[in-house]
């Protein structure tokens, strides 16, 4: 079955500290991997994605996220957070020949003053 | 440019009705996704329609169907509703023949609530 799990349901640090929200999966084949970002009452926004190449993707607001075959990971880093970034992340991976997004379960992020 | 829109934004109803929910695609997008997101959870794939047509399914039993228009917009219903049907219904739209690499880009989502 494809599972996406994101291990922590919060993550907590201080202003201009780096951030890493971590994100494994266990889908077969080579999944492409996409992390969006939800504020609430709002849909999800599209951060950055993974489809192959350079195995460190940069994407908006300064965030980036790094590829571990071996691992089945792309954690989701960013080096001097935010405020504005407390928000809920989602980690998806999209199966290479599928339609569909399998979502973790969601990491809320709090980027403490 | 318009991004993805949803109507409505709120939604109540009582158990055994039946809903639709609408989406209209980002401009230049041929391609609606629909999820179910419980409180708590991250979106759950209902199902994805191109060209008209459902291409693909999650697992969500018949009471959820839908429809794509000539303009690509598209519908969701769902029949005989349950409690647990409760949810923010999000659409999510994107371009392309359905190549794994597409981005989707979501809607600010219906909230249904059933009593």
């Amino acid at each position: 079955a494809q599972s996406v799990a994101q291990p922590e349901d919060q993550v907590n640090v201080a202003e201009g500290n780096p951030l890493t929200v971590k994100c494994t999966y266990s889908v077969s084949g080579n999944p492409y991997l996409f992390w969006y970002v939800q504020y609430p009452n709002r849909g999800l926004q599209f951060l950055l994605k993974y489809i192959t190449g350079d195995n460190l993707v940069k994407g908006s607001y300064g965030f980036e996220a790094e590829f571990n075959k071996s691992q089945t990971s792309f954690h989701l880093k960013k080096p001097s957070a935010l405020v504005s970034d407390s928000a809920l992340y989602f980690c998806a991976v999209r199966p290479r020949y599928g339609q569909n997004f399998v979502f973790g379960p969601g990491t809320r992020l709090s980027v403490l003053p | 440019d318009a991004g993805v829109t949803q109507s409505p934004t709120h939604l109540i109803k009582t158990r055994g009705q039946q809903v639709t929910l609408r989406c209209s695609p980002k401009s230049g997008h041929d391609t609606v996704s629909w999820y179910q997101q419980a409180l708590g959870q991250g979106p759950q794939f209902i199902f994805q329609y191109y060209e008209e047509e459902e291409r693909q399914r999650g697992n969500f039993p018949d009471r959820f169907s839908g429809h794509q228009f000539p303009n690509y917009s598209s519908e969701l219903n769902v029949n005989a509703l349950l409690l647990g049907d409760s949810a923010l219904y999000l659409c999510a739209s994107s371009f392309g023949s359905g190549g794994g690499t597409d981005t989707q880009y979501f809607g600010p989502g219906t909230r249904l609530t059933v009593l």
